[in-house]
């Protein structure tokens, strides 16, 4: 069965510093989507970013930076320089792709609470 | 991208009580679900909204509970039924859209409290 680990439940930080978020996924699938997605105090949820099973190569969106590695069966997100409004619980997820409808289904980690201190 | 709006974002109810969850997509969508998130809890998904038809239900989560319509391609509905403090949670719509198939948006969150 499909499981994904965020064994950082919170990390502080203070404002400017680097942080890492470690994702470790488990999945019998050759194909598959890794996603991250931002959940601020609000509530709603915000795509980051999609990474599919084929796809190895590292993403960088401005501080963004996403570290896929399928040996490890890792997906790890980095902020560069944070900022206070980082603050958020960040989850990452899995999506197999079976057939019909099951294929969407996403499975989330716990979620990382991560705090950006001014 | 889809813009997906949530009514209501925050309600309280009260025990015994029944609640309609709107979730309105601005484009034809082809798939629509509904995921649950209790307080500080991951994400937990309900069922897929199909439209014209019956929803399908995830293991533990049964219609007359949460009874789900979709009448068509940019709408859907949950109702929590006769709720528990237990129900007190974010329940969220998500969609994918026919442009975006490989990508999950997600609404942004009708937040109960169940008093």
């Amino acid at each position: 069965a499909q499981k994904v680990t965020q064994a950082q439940t919170e990390i502080s930080v203070v404002e400017k510093e680097d942080v890492t978020l470690d994702c470790v996924y488990e999945t019998r699938d050759t194909t598959y989507y890794l996603f991250w997605y931002k959940q601020p105090p609000s509530g709603e949820l915000v795509f980051l970013i999609r990474r599919n099973s084929f796809d190895e190569q590292n993403e960088i969106s401005g501080r963004y930076s996403w570290n896929f590695q399928k040996s490890t069966s890792s997906f790890n997100f980095t902020i560069t320089a944070s900022q206070v409004v980082d603050s958020a619980v960040y989850f990452c997820a899995l999506r197999e792709m079976g057939s019909g409808a099951g294929s969407y289904q996403l499975t989330f980690g716990k979620g990382t609470k991560l705090s950006v201190i001014p | 991208s889809a813009v997906i709006s949530q009514k209501p974002s925050r309600d309280i109810c009260q025990r015994g009580t029944s609640l309609t969850i709107q979730c309105q997509v601005d484009s034809q969508v082809t798939m629509m679900f509904w995921y649950r998130q209790q307080p500080g809890q991951s994400l937990t998904l309900i069922a897929t909204a199909n439209q014209g038809s019956e929803a399908t239900y995830e293991s533990g989560f049964v219609i007359d509970k949460f009874p789900i319509s979709r009448p068509n391609l940019t709408f859907s509905t949950l109702t929590v039924s006769n709720m528990s403090p237990e129900d007190s949670s974010i329940y969220l719509c998500s969609v994918v859209t026919a442009e975006g198939i490989s990508t999950i948006y997600f609404g942004e969150g009708s937040w109960l409290t169940v008093v």
